[in-house]
């Protein structure tokens, strides 16, 4: 059965500093990847999503950047860190050709101080 | 762009009783949905979809939702209501992205079971 990670579980930054964030996926080849960001506990915002390794496409201009190195593995990062950054980060895979059927890993709760 | 929307930010339920939340969907063409539950500081689970066939859906933890394509609604449903259902749900719909399919989500109904 296919399985999804992120870690770190819980993150606490200061502003201005790096952030990496990692994603991986077990059993299954060729995922589409996405990274999602949930602010104060509702909504949820695409912030990035990748059909193949290198591939990377971005819906909303921000801080951030993501990468693909490998076909199972999913890094979202940050050169500086902004306030605005904080929040909970949710990494998600779905079967290529079925993209509308996604599966999220246990997310990221990041607090930028 | 295809959107879905929740109307009710909190629903409150007494414990045994049937619950609803409710989601009104706005799309061209075939809807595909979706509803998701989210336990606190976790990931979504995925609970059922509709793409085609029969109007009601059954998923998992004895929820089912009802697509009604006149009223352009999708609403979530359990005959009845445990402690443990708590938790923030979402109603998504299919969408397109530079030629990719992806979710759009809708902004969250949490219910509160009360015992």
């Amino acid at each position: 059965s296919q399985t999804i990670h992120q870690w770190p579980a819980t993150l606490v930054q200061p502003v201005g500093s790096p952030l990496s964030l990692e994603c991986t996926v077990e059993g299954t080849s060729n995922p589409n990847l996405y990274w999602y960001r949930q602010a104060a506990g509702r909504g949820l915002q695409l912030l990035f999503y990748s059909v193949g390794i290198g591939q990377i496409s971005s819906e909303v201009p921000q801080n951030l950047s993501a990468s693909r190195p490998q076909d199972r593995q999913f890094i979202l990062s940050s050169k500086k860190l902004l306030l605005s950054d904080s929040g909970f980060y949710l990494c998600a895979w779905s079967a290529a050709g079925a993209s509308y059927e996604q599966y999220f890993g246990p997310g990221t709760r990041l607090t930028v101080t | 762009a295809q959107s879905v929307a929740q109307p009710e930010d909190q629903v409150n339920v007494a414990e045994g009783n049937p619950l609803t939340v409710k989601c009104t969907y706005s799309v061209s063409g075939n809807p595909y949905l979706f509803w998701y539950v989210q336990y606190p500081n976790r990931g979504l689970q995925f609970l059922l979809k509709y793409i085609t066939g029969d109007n009601l859906v059954k998923g998992s933890y004895g929820f089912e939702a009802e697509f009604n394509k006149s009223q352009t609604s999708f609403h979530l449903k359990k005959p009845s209501a445990l402690v443990s259902d708590s938790a923030l749900y979402f109603c998504a719909v299919r969408d397109w992205l530079g030629g990719n399919e992806k979710l759009t989500f809708g902004t969250g109904t949490r219910l509160t079971i009360i015992p």
